[in-house]
């Protein structure tokens, strides 16, 4: 069965530093990982994804996630993080056979001026 | 249009009634997903449709649960005789065909069952 994990519930991080939410996957076949950010009351948003090519992925908003086949990893990072990326960050698994999307729990990104 | 739409936002229903949830998904994709997020957990998946044709039902929780898309647009979530453990956002997602597509999402309808 194919899966996901994120290991930590909340990040805390300084505005400006550099950000790092974990993500961990068990698939069998080729990865589809995907990154998705929730604000309060408001649906996911894509950020970003990785298919195939080169490791590191460049998203939206300045992120990107780095894939590592053998450490089964898809961390996500930011060089420079902002108060307004604070909310709460899902690693996904696409099942290639019916598209559905497996969640991680979740990460809450907290960054503070 | 030009994201998915969700309809209601939000929903009181009384323990025991019927709930009709509706899904727009962007015009022209193919597939459409149902997700439960329950509050600080993430979303999980209940059922998929390609057109018309429900593909995946293995993650709706009981035969309460309904989901249907009869002309391959428009989609519609039933639950009925809601229970308190059905309290959860619904989510609806749509996307084109294929696992490397990203699937994008409505903001949800938040249900509430007194």
């Amino acid at each position: 069965a194919q899966s996901v994990a994120q290991p930590e519930d909340q990040v805390n991080v300084a505005e400006g530093n550099p950000l790092t939410v974990k993500c961990t996957y068990s698939v069998s076949g080729n990865p589809y990982l995907f990154w998705y950010v929730q604000y309060p009351n408001r649906g996911l948003q894509f950020l970003l994804k990785y298919i195939t090519g080169d490791n590191l992925v460049k998203g939206s908003y300045g992120f990107e996630a780095e894939f590592n086949k053998s450490q089964t990893s898809f961390h996500l990072k930011k060089p420079s993080a902002l108060v307004s990326d604070s909310a709460l960050y899902f690693c996904a698994v696409r099942d290639a056979g019916t598209g559905k999307l497996i969640f991680g729990q979740g990460t809450t990104l907290q960054v503070k001026p | 249009g030009a994201g998915v739409s969700q309809s209601p936002r939000y929903k009181v229903a009384k323990r025991g009634q019927d709930v009709a949830l509706r899904c727009d998904p962007i015009s022209g994709h193919v597939s459409l997903f149902w997700y439960q997020q329950a509050l600080g957990q993430g979303p999980e998946f209940l059922t998929y449709f390609q057109n018309e044709a429900q593909l995946d039902k293995s993650g709706l929780p009981s035969d309460r649960f309904f989901a249907e898309r009869p002309e391959g647009s428009v989609s519609t979530l039933k639950i009925q005789r809601t229970q308190q453990e059905d309290s959860a956002v619904y989510l609806c997602a749509s996307s084109r065909q294929g696992p490397n597509t990203e699937a994008f999402f409505g903001q949800g309808t938040r249900l509430t069952v007194v």
